[in-house]
């Protein structure tokens, strides 16, 4: 069975432009959460969602949105991007909603470079 | 403030020692994981712990969840140059629903 699945690997945008990250969780997931991992430090917590529902955000300006499709898939958009922006955006999956007992598996990951 | 802190940010050690990383908070958290991340990949869950003073052992690797659910440990016993990567501690805290991480630990093993 395929892993948690990403799309694109690697992207370099300039400021100011948008940018729209895709994301396959593992077949039978129902859970989908992003992370923002820069250089040198852990992944922070953006989104969760959980049957096409949002069940939690973390600390990131307006900028930065998410939705769920029927699929179970989803994507991550980012507005207005800034230099600070460049980093390596982590989706994961799991069955059920995190903090539920449930592993959650994370995908390889999107490269975003803001010039 | 880093709600995990984590010792030593980087750690350079010969095939065969030791170590062991830690992870730390003020805060209480109802589960630990701890997570191997290699370059170009995401984090592969190593181990969970849920319960105050618990122990759990995955070949060489010694995980330990203090007794107060603040704070954990990683012992590598034998370290082989394989164990390269960054080790990360994240949990989720008491009433909290959004997996929190620490800022990780480098571990690279010389041959």
């Amino acid at each position: 069975d395929a892993g948690v699945t990403q799309s694109p690997t690697h992207l370099i945008k300039t400021r100011g432009q948008h940018v729209t990250l895709r994301c396959s969780p593992i077949s039978g997931h129902k859970s989908v959460s992003w992370y923002q991992q820069v250089l040198g430090q852990g992944p922070q917590f953006i989104f969760q969602y959980y049957e096409k529902e949002e069940r939690g955000r973390g600390n990131f300006p307006d900028r930065f949105s998410a939705r769920q499709f029927p699929n179970y898939s989803s994507e991550l958009n980012v507005n207005a991007l800034l230099l600070g922006d460049s980093a390596l955006y982590l989706c994961a999956s799991s069955p059920g909603p995190e903090n539920s007992g449930n592993t959650i598996y994370f995908g390889e990951g999107s490269w975003l470079t803001v010039v | 403030t880093q709600l995990l802190e984590q010792s030593p940010q980087f750690l350079s050690i010969q095939e065969g020692e030791n170590l062991t990383v830690y992870c730390n908070s003020s805060s209480v958290f109802s589960s630990l994981q701890w997570y191997r991340q290699e370059p170009g990949e995401g984090p592969v869950l190593l181990v969970t712990v849920v319960t105050g003073g618990e122990v759990k052992k995955l070949k060489r690797l010694t995980f330990q969840f203090g007794d107060a659910r603040k704070d954990s440990s990683l012992h590598i016993t034998a370290a082989q140059p394989g164990d390269t990567g960054l080790y990360l501690c994240a949990g989720y805290m008491e009433y909290g629903n959004k997996l929190v991480f620490g800022a990780g630990t480098i571990l690279r093993v010389k041959s």
